[in-house]
């Protein structure tokens, strides 16, 4: 089945030490995104890439960096994680053609604990 | 700015019982998407229904249908026969450009 696939699903990192996220797709989408979930809250929208056109949220820090270096995958990096990282990541797709342009897809998240 | 709003924060049901959440949104724009999105604990989103701001005709898949009124700004679902497994944090979204989330109602369906 086609689908959205996020690795790991837990991440453990200590304060300060780089950390990647993982995200591929099978759906062939060219739009992907990366969200933000903290406990009992909405996600947040962090950056997502249009294609290879990437598109950072205004309120995004710094430290949230993102690589896609093809259609299938795309990269979370956060470079210095803090305390107040820890959350629940997720990754999402939406597709190419006008009619399930609007629909995302998402994967299972990865839930990133910092020590 | 766009915004979406669940004024229920929480909610419970009966099983087989209907229940109806809540959203409202605010926007200028014309042409949009909503959607219904169901967060299980094992957390992964999964779309429940959609709608598009220019169909006049509410969205139904199953057990679950929309409210959409558009003038109102308003896009509630009503979930029909509760069962177990519909218990699940539900976000309503609002979509042009980019996907915004409501808070969430966390939905409990009890035996």
């Amino acid at each position: 089945d086609a689908m959205v696939i996020q690795n790991p699903r837990y991440q453990v990192t200590q304060f300060g030490k780089p950390v990647t996220l993982s995200c591929s797709q099978t759906l062939n989408h060219n739009v992907m995104y990366w969200y933000q979930q903290k406990s009992s809250q909405a996600p947040k929208l962090l950056f997502h890439y249009y294609d290879k056109d990437f598109n950072n949220e205004a309120d995004t820090p710094d430290n949230f960096q993102s690589r896609r270096p093809n259609t299938s995958f795309c990269f979370l990096d956060i470079r210095s994680p803090g305390l107040g990282d820890a959350a629940m990541y997720l990754c999402a797709t939406s597709g190419r053609q006008v009619w399930d342009y609007n629909e995302q897809f998402f994967g299972p998240g990865t839930r990133l604990t910092v020590l | 700015a766009q915004t979406v709003t669940q004024s229920q924060p929480e909610m419970s049901v009966q099983e087989a019982e209907t229940v109806t959440l809540s959203c409202t949104y605010d926007t200028s724009e014309n042409n949009y998407y909503l959607f219904w999105y169901k967060q299980p604990p094992s957390r992964q989103m999964i779309l429940v229904i959609r709608q598009e701001a220019y169909k006049q005709q509410n969205a139904t898949e199953n057990r679950f249908s929309v409210n959409f009124q558009k003038a109102a700004k308003s896009f509630s679902l009503k979930i029909s026969d509760s069962q177990l497994g519909d218990t699940a944090m539900y976000f309503c979204a609002f979509m042009t450009s980019r996907l915004t989330f409501g808070e969430g109602t966390q939905l409990t369906v009890n035996p």
